[in-house]
Parts: C-alpha cells; sequence; structure tokens
C-alpha cells in the first residue's frame, strides 16, 4: 500500500498558538518524509523534511515529529502566524513521492 | 533561474477536445513530474521522466500522454479531454541524488473541462 493519510483537512489557529497536522503512512519501506507548503494560486514548495532514523527536526518554528513504530509523523507550527495561512501536504518517498490529501490552515490574526 | 514554468495558466476546454501543457525547467535536473491536483486529494502524480527519453507511468495515466526529447522541456498531452480530467496541473523537477529528494513546483495549469 502507497498510502499517506492527512488530518485534519481544514485547521484553524489563533496567532500565536501552536498548529499540528498529522500523517499515518502504510508502506515501511519509505525513506523519506518531506512536507510541502503551498499558498493560492502558487506550486508546493519544500518546508522540511525527515529521514525515519531521526525522531525529530526542527527548522525554526516548524518541527517534525516522527514515530516509526507507529508509522505516523506530524508537523507542529509553533507561534502561528497569519502568514502561515497555506495548505500544507506530507508525503512519503518510495519509488515516487505519495502526498496526503493536504491540511488547509488559516491563522487568525 | 526561472525555475519551473508552466504554460498555459488558465485553460477551458469543451468534452473531446485535445492539448498540451508545456513545462520546461533550466536548472538541468534530470527527473521531471507530472501531478494533479484535486480538492481534498493532494497531487496524484500521472507521469514521470528520469531523463531525455525515458517516461514512465504515475499513478493516474489514463486519458494522457507525455514526451521528453530535451532535459528541459516535459509537456503533458490531452487527447479527448473529459470533465473527470477538470483539475490544476503541476509540473515538478528534480535532481535525484541520495539524500536530496526535493522537488520543485511549477505555477500550475488551471483546466475546466465542460
Amino acid at each position: 500500500q502507497q498510502q499517506v493519510k492527512q488530518s485534519p483537512q481544514s485547521l484553524i489557529v489563533q496567532k500565536g498558538g501552536i498548529s499540528i497536522i498529522n500523517c499515518a503512512y502504510e508502506n515501511t519501506a519509505f525513506d523519506y518524509f518531506p512536507w510541502y507548503q503551498q499558498f493560492p494560486g502558487k506550486g508546493p514548495a519544500l518546508l522540511i523534511a525527515i529521514r525515519p532514523d531521526v525522531s525529530e527536526k526542527k527548522e525554526g518554528r516548524f518541527t517534525i515529529s516522527f514515530n516509526k513504530s507507529a508509522k505516523q509523523f506530524s508537523l507542529h507550527i509553533m507561534d502561528s502566524q497569519p502568514g502561515d495561512s497555506a495548505t500544507y501536504f506530507c508525503a512519503g518517498r518510495g519509488n515516487m513521492l505519495t502526498f496526503g490529501g493536504g491540511t488547509r490552515l488559516m491563522v487568525k490574526p | 533561474n526561472a525555475g519551473v514554468t508552466q504554460t498555459p495558466k488558465f485553460r477551458i476546454l469543451k468534452i473531446g477536445q485535445s492539448m498540451t501543457l508545456q513545462c520546461a525547467q533550466d536548472m538541468n535536473h534530470n527527473y521531471m513530474y507530472w501531478y494533479r491536483q484535486d480538492p481534498g486529494m493532494g497531487l496524484k502524480l500521472i507521469y514521470y521522466s528520469v531523463g531525455a527519453g525515458i517516461t514512465d507511468k504515475g499513478e493516474v495515466p489514463n486519458g494522457y500522454n507525455v514526451s521528453r526529447s530535451t532535459t528541459e522541456d516535459f509537456p503533458l498531452r490531452l487527447e479527448l479531454a473529459a470533465p473527470s480530467q477538470t483539475s490544476v496541473y503541476f509540473c515538478a523537477s528534480s535532481y535525484l541524488r541520495v539524500g536530496n529528494y526535493e522537488q520543485y513546483f511549477g505555477p500550475g495549469t488551471r483546466l475546466t473541462v465542460t
């Protein structure tokens, strides 16, 4: 199975709050787990990525937490800002990238 | 560098018409991809190419064709357009090497088939 399940589909967070987006995967052969950020009218762009031999990766306000035994990983956005309002996609890499369904995040001022 | 460019930005097709979506990259990337994006469905891989002259099917190839005669260009052909092909199409490219799998996406083409 190549599926990647992402939740929630949409998320509203107050400015300064923590945004959390979750993904679950089935294929244990995935060797790379990126998160892409997409603003309206634009193509997705790589935000942050993690390898399965690492449990956490942090870049600025963005953190990936990875649980290999549960086959789950999540994106945490600390101190969320209105400029973070976008759609976020998780993915897993086997032969190619398999994307989750996306989460539309709105950060209210 | 312009990165990945796509034309047109928008297009409306009638059922049964054909068209070609253009994609070009100037980063000398070996891999190129075509995805379609439908609401709530994420990005689905249509076709990909690992280099000039080499293409392969992705998850949803039916109704589409591709070719790759140069490193830079990767056009997507729709034959006999159907309403189910209404979507936003993204082209992407990458220079695949161990540990670096980042894909660079174009701005997309919004296609409506009526």
